[in-house]
């Protein structure tokens, strides 16, 4: 187990909701990054927090937004959500300091939008 | 399109086989590699990384090789377990701490 965890594990939504999804971090970590993985694919890249401000953004549009807390904690927000946006949603935590630290990875919300 | 990708989407072996699992990059400037495991249900789990200053690292039954002249780096796994059986997922720092690049993703099935 990492220590990173999400919830809820699994959500049904439907087309034009929102959507709040949550990550708490393995201790001592101050970083978070979300993904996104499809059905069949890898991992893609949404964005990353770090001191409480977005550090670096995939190619993903401004309805995907997020938060980091002062405990390192994060959520992921989705407007106006579409069928496509159904997938896995992975959050990972690192602790920055030197570069190329690992990622440990959460178990992931699986979003459905019906 | 995507600068990690695999050859084989699925890699069938039998129990105590050695398994490689191969992937090729695109991005000449990516300094940082890491091999993910990813069993149904969970998220990827760290395997092995390796940093673009070096060929070859070992750790527990698994050796990665890196080959920056032709960009490619592969997963070595020794005497494959049935446990091994997931999918496997290469990954790349193009640059900006802790931002990966992943691959499709290779699925490893083992028989016992």
């Amino acid at each position: 187990e990492t220590g990173v965890t999400q919830s809820p594990t699994h959500l049904i939504k439907t087309r034009g909701q929102q959507v709040t999804l949550r990550c708490s971090s393995q201790s001592g970590h101050n970083t978070v990054s979300w993904y996104q993985q499809a059905l069949g694919q890898g991992p893609q890249f949404i964005f990353q927090y770090y001191r409480e401000e977005e550090n670096g953004r995939g190619n993903f549009p401004p309805r995907f937004s997020g938060l980091q807390f002062p405990n390192y904690s994060s959520e992921l927000n989705v407007n106006a959500l579409e069928l496509d946006d159904s997938a896995l949603y992975l959050c990972a935590s690192s602790l920055r300091g030197r570069q190329n630290e690992k990622l440990f990875f959460g178990s992931g919300t699986q979003l459905s939008v019906l | 399109g995507e600068s990690v990708g695999l050859h084989l989407p699925t890699l069938s072996v039998q129990e105590g086989d050695n398994s490689i699992i191969n992937c090729a990059y695109s991005n000449s400037a990516s300094d940082y590699f890491i091999w993910y495991k990813q069993e149904s249900g969970k998220g990827p789990q760290f395997i092995i990384d390796i940093r673009s200053n070096m060929d070859k690292r070992q750790g527990q039954r698994v050796t990665v090789l890196l080959n920056k002249t032709v960009k490619h780096l592969s997963l070595q796994i020794a005497a494959t377990q049935p446990g091994d059986s997931a999918v496997y997922f290469c990954a790349e720092n193009m640059g900006g701490y802790s931002t990966l690049t992943f691959g499709k993703g290779t699925m490893l099935l083992v028989s016992p």
